[in-house]
């Protein structure tokens, strides 16, 4: 089946400094990827869809300056946190799919602590 | 806009026992996906199982089964000879073909525990 590989499983960093969450798919070319957001107990909140080689498409209140996405490669999306605070602490999360009906394929989070 | 509501935030159930899990969707739309995940403590999302709204047959994947009311907007997932694997938090999710945006809606998830 369809894997997602999402880099780095964990990741402290300093109030103020960016942070790069790699999602890459494997074994199958991803036109399109999604980003999420889960905080502890709750369920994933759809951040933004990424459509390679354009403009990630972001959900209303999704602040798109602080939450970067690129696309540049059909098998490689990135979210940068850009200067982090504390609130943004959470777990993020990426989904592709190449057989996207059938339902997708998730990588395995990441893990951001701002301190 | 479409809704997904899962109403029951925490569930438990004896290991080998069997357990319903709820959820309920609200959407206008005929044709669509529904789908339940799995997220472990690892936090992997794991699908489960998933079914065609188009369909009126019941998803099976092993000890695991679908209880699909289109009318109702009711899908219901069973969990059958419940394993201690089988302790997880469960999302049930909607999604829209991929051609007509593809984005999956969670509900708000319920906490399976199985006790040995």
């Amino acid at each position: 089946g369809a894997v997602v590989s999402q880099h780095p499983s964990w990741v402290i960093c300093k109030s103020g400094t960016s942070v790069k969450i790699e999602c890459r798919s494997l074994d199958f070319q991803a036109t399109t990827m999604f980003w999420y957001r889960q905080f502890p107990k709750q369920s994933l909140m759809l951040m933004a869809t990424s459509n390679e080689g354009s403009k990630a498409t972001y959900e209303q209140g999704v602040e798109k300056d602080k939450f970067l996405i690129n696309h540049a490669s059909l098998t490689l999306s990135t979210l940068t946190v850009t200067s982090a605070h504390p609130e943004d602490s959470s777990f993020y999360i990426c989904s592709a799919e190449d057989t996207p009906d059938y339902g997708y394929t998730f990588g395995s989070g990441t893990r951001l602590t701002v301190v | 806009a479409q809704t997904v509501t899962q109403s029951q935030p925490e569930m438990s159930v004896q290991e080998a026992e069997t357990v319903t899990l709820s959820c309920t969707y609200d959407t206008s739309e005929s044709n669509y996906y529904l789908f339940w995940y799995k997220q472990p403590p690892s936090r992997q999302m794991i699908l489960v199982i998933r079914q065609e709204a188009y369909k009126q047959q019941n998803a099976t994947e092993n000890r695991f089964s679908v209880n699909f009311q289109k009318a109702a907007k009711s899908f219901s997932l069973k969990i059958s000879d419940s394993q201690l694997g089988d302790t997880a938090m469960y999302f049930c999710a909607f999604m829209k073909p991929y051609n007509q945006g593809g984005k999956l809606i969670f509900g708000q998830g319920t906490e399976l525990s199985v006790k040995p």
